[in-house]
Order: C-alpha cells, then sequence, then structure tokens
C-alpha cells in the first residue's frame, strides 16, 4: 500500500499569502495517478488538480501542482478567503488500494 | 450535469447490515467505473471499494472485504454497497464517487472528478 504523508497538517496564513502544502509518497507515484482535492466542512470533496499538474474545470490559476516520483507539491498563489479548507492529496494508480494523504489544513491566521 | 444523490445511510446496531445506494445522473453510468469512498467523523478520507463499468470487476479495501459488496444495476443508473457484519470503526460519511480514466499524449489519467453529497453511516448500540 502506498502511504500519503501531508506535512504541514495545519497552515496558518492570512488572505493574499502564499500556501505551500506538500505530499509524500512511501513509494514512487505516477504523476497521472496524483491528484489534489479541497473539502470544506460539511461538504464533499472537490477535484482540484489531476495529474499533478492539470487543473480540474473551473478552478482558478492560482491553484498549481507540481512533483514527480515520491515529493508533489500544491500552491495556492494568493490566499482567499474561500480557499480556507482542508486539501487531501490522493494517488489513483495500478494497484489498489488507492489512498489519500490524511490532509493539511489550511486556516486563517 | 453529473449529479450523483446517495441514500440508505442511518443508525445501526454493531453486527447489522445496512444498504447504500447512489442514484446517478448527467453521463453514460455504464461507462464509467464508481467507487465508494469513506469518511469518519474528523478524519480523512478513506477508499473503501471500487465496481468497474460493466459490474464484472469489483476491488476492496482490506478493511471492508468479506463484509461490503460492491455492484451496480445500469438499467437504474444505480450503484450499490452492501454493509454486513457492521463494526463502529464503519462509522463515517459514504460518499460515492464517478472515476475518470483516460489516456492523452502517452499518459493516462485517473481521478475522482465527481463526488455525491454523502450519506452518515452510524454503527452503535
Amino acid at each position: 500500500e502506498i502511504v500519503l504523508t501531508q506535512s504541514p497538517g495545519t497552515l496558518s496564513l492570512s488572505p493574499g499569502e502564499r500556501a505551500t502544502l506538500s505530499c509524500r509518497a512511501s513509494q514512487s507515484v505516477s504523476s497521472s495517478y496524483l491528484a489534489w482535492y479541497q473539502q470544506k466542512r460539511g461538504q464533499a470533496p472537490r477535484l482540484l488538480i489531476y495529474g499533478a499538474s492539470s487543473r480540474a474545470t473551473g478552478i482558478p490559476d492560482r491553484f498549481s501542482g507540481s512533483g514527480s516520483g515520491t515529493d508533489f507539491t500544491l500552491t495556492i498563489s494568493r490566499l482567499e478567503p474561500e480557499d480556507f479548507a482542508v486539501y487531501y492529496c490522493h494517488q489513483y494508480g495500478n494497484s489498489p488500494p488507492w489512498t489519500f494523504g490524511r490532509g493539511t489544513k489550511v486556516e486563517i491566521k | 450535469e453529473v449529479q450523483l444523490v446517495e441514500s440508505g445511510g442511518g443508525l445501526v446496531q454493531p453486527g447489522g447490515s445496512l444498504r447504500l445506494s447512489c442514484a446517478a445522473s448527467g453521463f453514460t453510468f455504464s461507462s464509467y467505473a464508481m467507487s465508494w469512498v469513506r469518511q469518519a467523523p474528523g478524519r480523512g478520507l478513506e477508499w473503501v471499494s471500487e465496481v468497474s463499468g460493466s459490474g464484472d470487476s469489483t476491488l476492496y479495501a482490506d478493511s471492508v472485504k468479506g463484509r461490503f459488496t460492491i455492484f451496480r444495476d445500469n438499467s437504474k443508473n444505480t450503484l450499490f454497497l452492501q454493509m454486513n457484519s457492521l463494526r463502529g470503526e464503519d462509522t463515517a460519511v459514504y460518499y460515492c464517487a464517478k472515476a475518470t480514466k483516460f489516456c492523452s499524449g502517452g499518459s493516462c489519467y485517473q481521478y475522482f472528478q465527481h463526488w455525491g453529497q454523502g450519506t452518515l453511516v452510524t454503527v452503535s448500540s
């Protein structure tokens, strides 16, 4: 099973600041199988990034993804009030189980 | 517009059974693999099970193997999760998710593009 470790657990930032979220895999993951989701309280997850760096339909360009192998990053260039939420990385590769990281909470400082 | 609507959650005693449903619309249901993903209260996301578009192939997380069964009725555009021998640790919001899989430019991609709103399952005496 591929374990995804997200850091930090909580990120305290102010609107307008840059957020950098990390996702490290226990073994190499094909970039095309790495996705990021945003989840707000009481809501279902929303796809932000797929293929490690491709933005999903309707996602603002302040969200960007990068990385390869075992290290992946989600960057939010300038935080908007609606961006304060929990973010999960996810690997959906060739061999199950498909796994998620434990999440990074981006909170208002 | 893709819509996924779960139902069937509720309170059940340990050892009991429950069947969840997910009604799909807005896409050709039989062409897509579907998964169930759960989230325990205050916790992260956990993939539970997947069924192929035809229903012929299924996958399960070790935590539910032998207790849960995923299946689908493509004539009714509905996904199901039969949950037996329920335990306290099965308490969670259960989401159905549509799997998008495609290949382009020499790479193949897989992700959950659409999710339902979730249904809460509580296992408690």
